[in-house]
Formats: structure tokens, sequence, C-alpha cells
């Protein structure tokens, strides 16, 4: 079993939609949970970070994390052509170093 | 990609020899990383350090080699020993105070011809 699964998609929704993400662990002792976006061919840059359980929101974004079930979530509210990327979960397991996920490539239709 | 510069960009090496990737930060970060990212999948984690004249293998260490006599560089050789060399490498760092966050340099694309 990998550390961190993601379903590689394509995810495809229409502009405007909510978009949902999804990511599981398999390390009950991880602490820190981070979603990456990454355009092609360039490297990834931090969207959101949750540490507790519940949501966390930033502005369109909002990260869900669900420790009891090994489940963190990304919902993007009101999608724009612009969030067409790889994104990426990575877990901190205590490591100090994070375990990536393969990624979710989401598209978002005109 | 912040104060987290890579070079070069591109490069490309013949079968057989070494090669050093660049990575320097002047963010005042404790902690940096060695990334790999292949086509279509995450990353894999090769060498991290946490202070100075300290360094950790990661995951997928053979055929690479690192090296921390500076806070702010963090260089990574990867030897005629790597099979498959070929691949996305990523330098990142941590201010490690308080933060798991890590942020990534731009990347240096490695072919192997």
């Amino acid at each position: 079993q990998k550390e961190v699964e993601q379903n590689s998609g394509p995810l495809s929704v229409p502009e405007g939609a909510i978009a949902s993400l999804n990511c599981t662990y398999s390390d009950r002792g991880s602490q820190s949970f981070f979603w990456y976006r990454q355009y092609s061919g360039k490297s990834p840059e931090l969207i959101m970070s949750i540490y507790s359980n519940g949501d966390k929101e930033d502005g369109r974004f909002t990260a869900q994390l669900n420790k009891a079930s090994q489940y963190v979530s990304l919902l993007i509210r009101d999608s724009q052509p612009s969030d067409s990327a790889t994104y990426l979960c990575a877990v901190d397991t205590g490591r100090r170093a994070l375990t990536f996920g393969s990624g979710t490539r989401l598209q978002v239709q005109p | 990609d912040g104060g987290i510069t890579q070079s070069p960009k591109y490069l490309f090496r013949k079968e057989g020899q070494n090669v050093t990737l660049s990575c320097e930060q002047n963010l005042n970060h404790d902690a940096m990383y060695w990334y790999r990212q292949d086509p279509g999948q995450g990353l894999r984690l090769i060498y991290y350090s946490q202070i100075v004249n300290d360094f950790q293998k990661g995951d997928i260490a053979e055929g690479y080699s690192v090296s921390r006599e500076k806070k702010e560089s963090f260089p990574l050789t990867v030897t005629s020993a790597q099979k498959n060399p070929t691949a996305f490498y990523l330098c990142a760092s941590r201010l490690d105070r308080g933060t798991d966050t890590q942020y990534f340099g731009p990347g240096t694309r490695l072919t192997v011809l």
C-alpha cells in the first residue's frame, strides 16, 4: 500500500463549479498535511496546510482533514481555467520530510 | 520560488558521467531537501539535511550523493551508478522552527543522452 494515495484523474469540472480532490494516507502518526499545485513543467507551489481535524478555508480553497479516517481533501470553489494543474497531497509522517502522493490532474473546462 | 535557486535549469549528460546540481537558498532556512519527479508521478525523496554537516538518505538515495557544508547550499551529485537519472530534480527548504512548510526551487531537468 502506498503511503499517500490520490486518484490520478483527470478530474474534469466546468468553470464555476466546485472541484473536490481527495487523498488518503497510511501512517496514523502523521501530523502535518499539505496541498501543492503544480503546473506542467514547473515546481510545486503551496496552496494549503492543515494540522487539525476539520476545515480550513483560504479564499476559494478549503482543506478538510479527518485523522480518524486518514483522509484529507481540497475543495476549490468557483473553479477557473487557471486552476487547471496537478494537485499534490503531501504528508509529514514524522521524519521531518514530506511524502507525496502521485497527484491528481484537474481540468477546468471554460 | 522565493529565495531558492537551482542551476542549471536544463542539463544534458552523457552516460557514465557524474553531474552536480546546485541548490542555494537565502531564506535562512535550516532544512533542505532533494526530490526527484518522473513524468506523471509524484515527488520522491532522495536526501535531506536538517543542519549543516549532517544529512539523511531518503527513499531513493542509491546513485546520489550530497553535501551540506554551508547552511545556504545543498548540492546534489548524480553519479554514474544511478541507473535511470533522467528526471526533474527539485530542491526544497524549510524553516525548522514551528512550521513544516517546504518551499521549492524552480527545478533542474536532467536528461541523459
